[in-house]
């Protein structure tokens, strides 16, 4: 099993630009996240799925739209890239949600840079 | 408003030492409480996950304790090496959203040899 795979891993933009970020995983999980994370802060929700075809905003998801089409897929979309996008974006996926005991497993992430 | 806090936030011990990171939280109603381990430039990985009821849980040489009436949590690090740097990260869930979580901004560990 390859668990949660990020694509990609690194990424310029311009401001103004538009990107997808691409997460899938191979775990046949129902919960699928997606957070970024700042220089030295916690990790922050920007939407989450509860399974295909549904899907909720977390803490931050100003500038951010989800789609939820398959199991396997919870891509972010930017559509209008700003400067305080700049992060580091981590998918995770678990069975059940995070107030049952079960692991939530993250990917690589995905490290943007917006100039 | 739901918060983590973890201390120190950075911290510097020689190989072969102990060390205990703290997590204390106002988050409520509780669900569980979660460590994680990032190493630089990867993503979180479970360490624990401890309900109400639990005390203390071990994952190898790491061990978490949860004091769930003063909101308190410690991950201790037994005898530390040097793939033990990295940063942990509290991560507290209440059981009123079953998607949301609140992150602690972790601490970063340091082992020297």
């Amino acid at each position: 099993n390859a668990g949660v795979t990020q694509t990609p891993k690194f990424r310029i933009l311009k401001i103004g630009q538009s990107m997808t970020l691409q997460c899938t995983q191979d775990m046949n999980h129902n919960y699928m996240y997606w957070y970024r994370q700042d220089p030295g802060m916690g990790l922050k929700l920007i939407y989450y799925s509860v399974g295909a075809g549904i899907t909720d905003k977390g803490e931050v998801p100003n500038g951010y739209n989800v789609s939820r089409s398959t199991t396997e897929d919870f891509p972010l979309r930017l559509e209008l890239a700003a400067p305080s996008q700049t992060s580091v974006y981590f998918c995770a996926s678990s069975t059940l949600g995070l107030a049952g005991v079960n692991e939530q497993f993250f990917g690589p992430g995905t490290r943007l840079t917006v100039l | 408003k739901n918060q983590v806090e973890q201390s120190p936030q950075s911290l510097i011990i020689l190989e072969g030492k102990n060390c205990t990171l703290q997590c204390n939280y106002t988050v409520s109603p509780f669900s569980n409480l979660r460590w994680y381990k990032q190493d630089t430039g990867r993503g979180p990985v479970s360490l624990t996950i401890m309900t109400f009821s639990e005390n203390t849980k071990s994952n190898g040489r790491y061990t978490a304790t949860l004091d769930a009436d003063t909101k308190q949590s410690s991950l201790h690090i037994t005898a530390s090496q040097l793939s033990d740097s990295a940063s942990y990260i509290c991560v507290v869930t209440s059981n009123t959203n079953a998607g949301k979580s609140t992150f602690g901004d972790g601490t970063t560990l340091t082992v020297k040899p």
